[in-house]
């Protein structure tokens, strides 16, 4: 089992539409999770980092974790076709030097 | 991703060449690692240093695969006599104090083995 699960894509919706993107974990430890925004040939953006359970909102976007069941979700309110892009979870225990660990990441197009 | 210097953007190499990736970190980091994202597949972890330590090189290939930070200059990534499957998009990241909720990549380089 990979430590990080990440809902295979390709995903593509209407503009305005909201949008759910998920992970699983397997690795207790994890503590901090983000959420990484990237577009094509470019580098990983942050978009998103909560610290254990609960939910965090940030504009369109709210992370959610739920440690109980290992699971992670970003969620995209009113998307738009600037959206468009590869999300990437990740994932590090608590601590100074952690490494992060990613999930595959999942393609989002938005149609206009 | 401001701030993070990562260069040569791409890279062609000839199978056997050596191919060196270097990596300035943002104003103030002193905390970089090394990622690695092939064709199809997620970021996977490489190295983490600190200046002129290397504190995890669990990802790092055993052979050919080498990293330094050193006190001045940048970080370098280099990649010994270079097969095709080294073929991939390799980023850089920084962070002010190593923990994860400040980690900050840079534009990556893209390395193609011929």
């Amino acid at each position: 089992q990979k430590e990080v699960e990440q809902d295979p894509g390709p995903l593509s919706v209407p503009e305005g539409a909201i949008v759910s993107l998920n992970c699983t974990y397997s690795n207790s430890a994890f503590q901090y999770f983000m959420w990484y925004r990237q577009y094509s040939r470019k580098g990983p953006e942050l978009l998103m980092y909560t610290y254990s359970s609960g939910n965090k909102e940030d504009g369109r976007f709210t992370a959610q974790v739920d440690k109980s069941s290992k699971y992670i979700s970003l969620f995209i309110r009113d998307s738009q076709p600037s959206d468009s892009a590869t999300y990437l979870c990740a994932m590090t225990a608590t601590g100074a030097n952690s490494k992060l660990t990613f999930g595959k990441g999942i393609t989002l197009s938005v149609r206009p | 991703n401001a701030g993070v210097m990562q260069n040569p953007r791409h890279l062609v190499r000839r199978r056997g060449q050596e191919a060196r990736l270097r990596c300035s970190p943002m104003k103030g980091h002193s905390h970089v690692y090394w990622y690695r994202q092939l064709p199809e597949e997620g970021l996977k972890f490489m190295v983490y240093l600190q200046k002129e330590n290397i504190i995890d090189e669990s990802g790092m290939p055993k052979e050919r695969f080498s990293a330094e930070f050193p006190k001045e200059g940048p970080s370098i990534l280099r990649i010994q006599q270079v097969v095709r499957g080294d073929s991939a998009a390799y980023f850089c990241a920084s962070s002010p104090q190593g923990m994860g909720n400040t980690i900050y990549f840079g534009e990556g380089s893209w390395l193609t083995v011929v």
